[in-house]
């Protein structure tokens, strides 16, 4: 299982785009790379899932490089209600529940 | 997304007794359902996944005499923490694997916050 490797915090004001960056040099060729939002005393919520170049729904953007070592995630226009800390997981698409949780990037919005 | 509920949010048990967690994917059928423990300021560390109509695989370090898994249908994962201790006192979350068209994708229940006095 890959090991992911997260800025433990990161500091942000109204407005801006935030780029959180995810290390995980020993991604495998069938693992994907998933971002999730966990607030304090909820379950962790799904942001944005890849596996090469870029992705982008409505929240969110994710980038990924061509050799797949690292990604990153992209929030634009952040606000005070995107404080929270964001997980990035690495994991083969038949065993995404065994992805192993890294420590995480706390991000703070502030106005 | 998809939606899993997880409940009770919040559960004050006395020490010794059993506390019971549901958990329930409600528009999606999952095979498989994980069990995680987090404290304080920690991430997230996986007790278990639970597979549908078998027995669930413990990580290393769990005790499955202590947390009971029940997997009965493919939208009901249930966690026992038998004979609670406070040092069972934690945040635990359970998650679904929903099978989407390229990969599967986890969705998590919202957490129990058991208190063991």
């Amino acid at each position: 299982l890959a090991k992911t490797t997260q800025p433990i915090s990161m500091d942000s004001y109204e407005g801006q785009e935030v780029n959180i960056t995810c290390s995980h040099n020993n991604i495998a060729t069938n693992d994907y790379i998933t971002w999730y939002q966990q607030f304090p005393s909820q379950g962790p919520r799904f942001i944005i899932q890849g596996y090469k170049t870029k992705v982008t729904n409505e929240v969110a953007s994710l980038f990924i490089p061509a050799d797949r070592k690292s990604s990153t995630l992209s929030l634009p226009r952040v606000s005070l209600s995107d404080t929270a800390v964001y997980y990035c997981l690495v994991g083969a698409w038949t065993n995404a529940g065994k992805s192993t949780f890294g420590d995480g990037t706390t991000l703070t919005v502030k106005p | 997304g998809a939606v899993v509920s997880q409940h009770p949010s919040r559960v004050i048990c006395k020490s010794g007794t059993s506390v019971k967690i549901e958990c329930r994917s409600l528009d999606f059928q999952a095979t498989t359902m994980f069990w995680y423990r987090q404290f304080p300021k920690q991430s997230l560390m996986l007790m278990a996944t639970s597979n549908e109509g078998s027995k669930a695989t413990y990580e290393q370090g769990v005790e499955k005499d202590k947390f009971l898994i029940n997997h009965a249908s493919l939208t009901l994962s249930t966690l026992t923490v038998t004979s609670a201790h406070p040092e069972d006192s934690s945040f635990y979350i359970c998650s679904a694997s929903y099978p989407g068209t390229s990969n599967e994708k986890l969705f998590f229940g919202s957490g129990t916050q058991l208190s063991v006095l």
